[in-house]
């Protein structure tokens, strides 16, 4: 089945520092990923949806020049959280699969961010 | 644009009994509707999966039903086992695809 690769697992660092996280899906190319962010015991909130060689879209309420996004090729996108502070501590988690006729999504293991 | 409610937020049962957890959406152009299963501190994934031309489906112990005209879906385990604890979450599509998911039901089996 299809598989999606997140990493690094697991960050922890000084605010104030930058934090790349990359989502590759290893036997299937896809167009669109998506990023989401996790609280405890709380549902997935869709952050962006990542385009393939496009501009990501940005969910109301999600600062894009925080949250970086780049999807360079078919197989990898990346977020970066710029400037990282204390409140942007969470899971941060991506998926990808077949968009166009709705299907599932396959997500990656997550990136449990903390800031200190 | 859609909007998944999810019902109920935690439901215990004792091992063997079913376990019901129920979706309404707001979306009529929805027509992908998959239920997830996330284990604590590990990644959802798919447990079955329901699209808007059929109004049923099954696979083992686990089933999803849909009805369009009402907008809502729902999901049904039977015989209910410790290891089926985790959080569930259903999701419809924006109509572009674009999965919405709702707020989670934390399944607990009770031996």
């Amino acid at each position: 089945g299809a598989v999606v690769s997140q990493h690094p697992s697991r960050v922890i660092c000084k605010s104030g520092t930058s934090v790349k996280i990359e989502c590759r899906s290893l036997d299937f190319q896809a167009t669109t990923m998506f990023w989401y962010r996790q609280f405890p015991k709380q549902s997935l909130m869709l952050m962006a949806t990542s385009n393939e060689g496009s501009k990501a879209t940005y969910e109301q309420g999600v600062e894009k020049d925080k949250f970086l996004i780049n999807h360079a090729s078919l197989t990898l996108s990346t977020l970066t959280v710029t400037s990282a502070h204390p409140e942007d501590s969470s899971f941060y988690i991506c998926s990808a699969g077949v968009v166009e006729g709705g299907g599932p999504q396959h997500f990656g293991d997550g990136t449990r961010l903390s800031i200190l | 644009g859609e909007n998944v409610e999810q019902h109920p937020s935690t439901l215990s049962v004792q091992e063997g009994d079913s376990a019901v957890i129920k979706c309404t959406y707001s979306d009529s152009a929805s027509n992908y509707f998959p239920w997830y299963k996330q284990e604590l501190g590990k990644r959802p994934q798919l447990i079955i999966d329901i699209r808007s031309n059929v109004g049923e489906k099954k696979d083992q112990r686990i089933a999803v039903t849909l009805n369009k005209t009402a907008k809502h879906f729902s999901l049904h385990i039977t015989e209910t086992q410790p290891e089926d604890s985790a959080v569930y979450f259903c999701a419809g599509d924006r109509g572009s695809y674009i999965p919405t998911f709702g707020r989670g039901t934390s399944l607990i089996v009770h031996p």
